[in-house]
């Protein structure tokens, strides 16, 4: 089956760097996504991987290692705002998004 | 319209009943997609549109059904509610299913059913 593993909570100080890991078993691999989901809102695009290697974009960055199955979402100089979920989806053989239940991350001053 | 919007915002059905939860969106976007979310799960696909006039199961099909006869708008159909349907909907759409074409969501319907 299809499987997507990402820690259930997590917790980070104001103005830290926290990262959070997502493995992923899937049919096939067509791209790994990055989605912020604050509470009772719609999910809302991060970053985007298809190749092996890191991609940065502003106090975000993501990383994909293919052969691992393994990609993380490093957050810098966090903000009480980054208190979110945070989710990981894996693009399968069939172009469907496979979803991870997603991180909760809480942010303490 | 700004983006992808969904309707209603929120409902509480009996079971046994017909829904429609209505989905649209103005960005020209080929592809539509229509999850639900369920606290401790992932999103997980109930049907999808690759493009206007066609449609596929994802992984939840059961008890529901979509139409697309257009490009901006996915209806999604719950033909006789159960209360394990109960969940927050979302839609979702993007400019193709391929590449690093991002998903954009609709805020969520949120249904209840008794």
């Amino acid at each position: 089956g299809q499987n997507i593993d990402q820690p259930t909570e997590m917790t980070a100080t104001e103005g830290a760097i926290v990262q959070i890991n997502c493995t992923y078993q899937t049919s096939g691999f067509n791209g790994l996504f990055w989605y912020q989901q604050h509470a009772g809102e719609a999910p809302t695009f991060l970053s985007y991987n298809v190749l092996d290697g890191l991609e940065e974009k502003g106090r975000f960055s993501s990383f994909l290692s293919r052969s691992k199955g393994y990609s993380y979402l490093l957050l810098k100089e966090l903000q009480m705002k980054d208190s979110a979920s945070y989710l990981c989806a894996v693009r399968d053989s069939n172009y469907q998004l496979i979803w991870g239940a997603g991180t909760k991350l809480i942010i303490k001053p | 319209i700004a983006g992808i919007t969904q309707a209603p915002t929120s409902q509480i059905l009996a079971a046994g009943r017909r829904m429609t939860l209505r989905c649209t969106q103005d960005m020209r976007h080929n592809a539509m997609y229509w999850y639900r979310q369920d606290l401790g799960l992932g999103l997980r696909l109930i049907h999808y549109s690759n493009t206007a006039g066609t449609t596929g199961k994802g992984e939840v099909p059961d008890g529901y059904s979509v139409s697309r006869a257009n490009t901006d708008d996915f209806p999604l159909t719950l033909a006789s509610a159960v209360p394990s349907q109960t969940s927050v909907y979302f839609c979702a759409s993007s400019a193709s299913i391929s590449g690093g074409n991002e998903q954009f969501f609709g805020p969520g319907t949120r249904l209840t059913v008794l």
